[in-house]
């Protein structure tokens, strides 16, 4: 069983370009969420999609946008990159049953896709 | 708001050593409090939880007791090894006052055993 799949490993740009980073969820799983990790911080939430909509939001300009596929597989998209852009981007996965919260002791993460804006 | 402070590290110990990797936290409602392991080159692993105030949560020897009195959530391990060296976050949840399941993590502590 596959666990949070993320591509790609690394990925260099430069400022002003636009980037995409992909996340396929653990088997079973229907929500992603989708955190920024700085060098030397903790991860810091961006968003979270279910039903292939944006749920929650973190404090994130709108550079930063997702998408949610019918399969469950998400996107991360950030236009106009900035240096400060640089980090870590975590994706989770989680199951949401019904209306019910997902519950954050089975948030399953990913390893990481490592942005580097030069 | 809600937020989460953390011993600041890196943290060098000797194998068998006793650990303590301090965390504290702010918020708004009760949260649930966890702690999370990240390894080199793996994703962040689920390392223990507590979910409310008293509750002590455990796994691999690690132990932490939410205490609400201090808003504390101390990481400990009485017999650390090598293969306990790794980056530890501490994290909240608040959903049951925001209805938002995000987490908000501390600034991680690198821990570093040495035989």
């Amino acid at each position: 069983d596959a666990g949070v799949t993320q591509s790609p490993t690394h990925l260099i740009k430069t400022r002003g370009q636009q980037v995409t980073l992909r996340c396929s969820p653990k088997s079973g799983h229907d929500t992603v969420s989708w955190y920024q990790q700085a060098l030397g911080q903790g991860p810091q939430f961006i968003f979270q999609y279910y039903e292939e909509e944006e749920r929650q939001r973190g404090n994130f300009p709108d550079r930063f946008s997702g998408h949610q596929f019918p399969n469950y597989s998400s996107e991360l998209n950030v236009n106009a990159l900035l240096l400060g852009d640089s980090a870590l981007y975590l994706c989770a996965s989680s199951v949401r049953k019904g209306t019910a919260i997902t519950s954050n002791e089975k948030l399953f993460f990913g390893s990481g896709t490592q942005l580097s804006v030069l | 708001g809600n937020s989460v402070t953390q011993m600041e590290g890196p943290v060098t110990l000797s194998e068998e050593a006793f650990l303590t990797i301090n965390c504290t936290y702010t918020a708004t409602g009760y949260p649930s409090l966890f702690w999370y392991v990240q390894y080199p080159g793996e994703g962040l692993q689920l390392l223990l939880k507590a979910t409310k105030a008293d509750d002590k949560g455990s796994n691999k020897g690690f132990e932490a007791t939410y205490r609400k009195e201090t808003t504390s959530f101390h990481l400990e391990k009485g017999s650390v090894q090598v293969s306990d060296s790794a980056v530890y976050f501490c994290a909240l949840s608040d959903s049951r006052q925001t209805g938002a399941n995000n987490l908000f993590f501390g600034t991680g502590t690198r821990l570093t055993v040495i035989p």
